[in-house]
């Protein structure tokens, strides 16, 4: 079946500095793929997405690099400021046909904490 | 507003007791998903409506879970029986795709449920 893993958290940073976060996937065909956030008292949001290889995702200073050959979605972004602080998921979900209905499978989640 | 509402934001029962979630997807969205995220972990898939078709209820955990969206809008989630493990936050999601698989889920801030 599909499954997603992501790098085990948490992740603390100060503001500035660089930011990877390793997701990668399992799955049949070609999954799109997808990175939600979510801010602290607040519900999932869709951050950015791609849906074929070699696609880039990017949104808010943030990217991700779908790369088929290594199964992975890696999330990065330059410059991290103490308002991205938050919960990141990586998700996929099954492209057309079949009963998938676009149905996401998620990773489990990395706590992002960024100090001033 | 225009995004996908949920009510009520919290729920505290007794083990036993019946519990009923509801879920008002964005206005136009065919496809409504529920999830059902423990502490700590990524949202996991429970059931799919398009329109007023439950296509796929493969995620739910047992028979005392039920859901409906009779007129093809809201959607109810009922929990019969309530058990601890039954605990957790309940997401309600929206999409204008028909399940393509491609086109993002609009996400509610969920329902967090307690079973004491």
């Amino acid at each position: 079946g599909n499954s997603v893993t992501q790098m085990e958290g948490p992740v603390t940073l100060s503001e500035e500095a660089f930011l990877t976060i390793n997701c990668t996937y399992t799955a049949t065909g070609y999954p799109s793929l997808f990175w939600y956030v979510q801010y602290p008292g607040e519900g999932l949001q869709l951050l950015l997405k791609a849906t074929k290889a070699d696609d880039k995702g990017s949104n808010k200073g943030f990217e991700a690099t779908y790369r088929k050959e290594t199964t992975s979605f890696h999330l990065e972004k330059g410059s991290v400021q103490v308002s991205d602080s938050a919960v990141y998921f990586c998700a996929l979900t099954r492209n057309a046909g079949g009963t998938s209905y676009g149905k996401l499978t998620f990773g489990q989640g990395t706590i992002l904490t960024v100090h001033p | 507003g225009a995004g996908v509402s949920q009510s009520p934001r919290y729920k505290v029962a007794k083990r036993g007791q019946d519990v009923a979630l509801r879920c008002d997807p964005i206005s136009g969205h065919v496809s409504l998903f529920w999830y059902q995220q423990a502490l700590g972990q990524g949202p996991e898939f429970l059931t799919y409506f398009q329109n007023e078709a439950q296509l796929d209820k493969s995620g739910l955990p047992s028979d005392r879970f039920f859901a409906e969206r009779p007129e093809g809008s809201v959607s109810t989630l009922k929990i019969q029986r309530t058990q601890q493990e039954d605990s957790a936050v309940y997401l309600c999601a929206s999409s204008i795709s028909r399940g393509e698989g491609n086109q993002p889920q609009h996400f509610g801030d969920g329902t967090r449920l307690s079973i004491l």
